[in-house]
């Protein structure tokens, strides 16, 4: 079946880095994506990764993944408050759709 | 501005209602997915339609049903509201089925009382 995971919540201070983790089900998945939901907001795409990549790197993100152990990990460096949101892990599955996990609460202090 | 547009942001009503929410996806873009966001079910797809064609089914209520109309917006209808529906009700296009991205519209807030 396809199932997403993600710890629930996760508080960082300002000018830390941030790695919220994620693990998945459907070894048939073809793209993992992370996306970020600001309050009151609709969903913003970060970035998404490949199956067959190891990482991927955009600016202060880098995503891991390993896919062996169905694990995916997006990474935030010199995290700033403007990066407190929502994060959600999504595995894309047939057709199309996205399975999404709980999402991440990420709290930055200042 | 993903290019997405829901339509309306707010909508409040009461049980054993019924209510519309309509979605314009990008332009050019043939597909549109239906996802409802709720405090404890989190996100989940609903429904998928392809140039006015159903294509995958979700945990869909029997109560909901949706459409693609050939100028290719899309509704979906909520019908016997009940207080659980109340919830954020995405919609998210993209030009085929296959593709990398999807792109999300803000939303609709639901709120039944």
């Amino acid at each position: 079946g396809e199932d997403v995971e993600q710890s629930l919540f996760l508080s960082v201070r300002e000018g830390d880095s941030s790695v919220i983790n994620c693990t998945y089900t459907d070894s048939s998945s073809t793209y993992l994506y992370w996306y970020k939901q600001e309050p009151g907001a609709g969903l913003q795409l970060l970035t998404y990764i490949f199956s067959n990549m190891d990482m991927k790197q955009d600016q202060r993100l880098t995503v891991l993944l390993n896919k062996k152990d169905k694990h995916l990990s997006l990474r935030i460096a010199d995290t700033q408050t403007g990066d407190s949101a929502i994060y959600f892990c999504a595995e894309k599955g047939n057709t199309g759709k996205l399975i999404f996990g709980q999402g991440t609460t990420l709290q930055v202090k200042p | 501005d993903s290019g997405v547009t829901q339509t309306p942001k707010h909508l409040i009503t009461a049980t054993g209602q019924r209510v519309t929410l309509r979605c314009s996806p990008r332009s050019g873009d043939l597909s549109v997915y239906w996802y409802q966001q709720s405090l404890d079910q989190g996100l989940q797809f609903l429904i998928q339609y392809y140039n006015g064609e159903e294509r995958a089914k979700g945990n869909i209520l029997e109560r909901f049903s949706a459409q693609q109309f050939p100028d290719l917006h899309s509704e979906l209808n909520l019908s016997s509201l009940e207080l659980g529906d109340s919830a954020l009700y995405f919609c998210a296009s993209s030009p085929n089925t296959g593709d990398t991205e999807a792109f999300f519209g803000q939303g609709t807030r639901l709120t039944v009382v």
